[in-house]
């Protein structure tokens, strides 16, 4: 089955803790991207990244770091997770960047810092 | 203040109701995706239309895109509680050569059986 994977589904940590949510995707999508979700503010995208080795910044980048090893993979890291990172994660892949924005979406890892 | 502009924001209807939701901008699109996310999901792909005035249909969704590539509308007819959840209009960001979406707020959609 086609899908995008994320662990963990929750997570309950504390201010300073570093922690990875994990992203993989089995349909040999060349772009992935994170996004969070917030009351109020919809989905807005952190990171993405159009092929191996590739990565930028998306709209909200402070306080995450990715890389993409390997085209299937796509870790979201908080190396000091705040309060403010309190949000549903969402992993998104698609076939290649230049379409018409087709993603698959994972179903989500919702996150709390305490 | 939003690139899209969803409305209403909240719609709570009986089942068997008609309904359209609205997704507006004052920018123009070279295409625009309507998404479903129902509770503890990620979003979904329900449509995708790039023809200014192109109507596209998904059973009992109705999708339409404006004239002028600047909104989009979702009717549904005769709606059923399975219908219920978040719909989200989305478009591409500048050039296209990000990938990245831009989301509206979505509108949530009630409907009791």
């Amino acid at each position: 089955e086609a899908q995008v994977t994320q662990n963990p589904r929750y997570l309950i940590t504390v201010t300073g803790k570093k922690l990875t949510v994990t992203c993989s995707q089995n349909m040999n999508h060349e772009y992935m991207s994170w996004y969070r979700q917030d009351p109020g503010l919809g989905l807005r995208q952190i990171y993405y990244s159009m092929n191996v080795e590739v990565t930028d910044k998306g709209d909200v980048p402070e306080g995450y770091k990715v890389s993409r090893k390997e085209k299937r993979n796509f870790p979201l890291i908080l190396e000091s997770p705040s309060p403010n990172q309190t949000s549903l994660y969402f992993c998104a892949s698609s076939l290649w960047a230049r379409a018409t924005g087709e993603l698959f979406f994972g179903e989500g890892s919702r996150l709390t810092v305490l | 203040t939003q690139l899209l502009e969803q409305s209403p924001q909240f719609l709570s209807i009986q089942e068997g109701e008609n309904l359209t939701v609205y997704c507006n901008s004052s920018s123009v699109f070279s295409s625009l995706q309507w998404y479903r996310q129902e509770p503890g999901e990620g979003p979904v792909l329900l449509v995708t239309v790039v023809t200014g005035g192109e109507v596209k249909k998904l059973k009992r969704l109705t999708f339409q895109f404006g004239d002028a590539r600047k909104d989009s509308s979702l009717h549904i007819t005769a709606a059923q509680p399975g219908d219920t959840g978040l719909y989200l209009c989305a478009v591409t960001d500048g050039s296209g050569n990000t990938g990245k979406l831009i989301f509206g707020q979505g509108t949530t959609l009630q409907v009791k059986p």
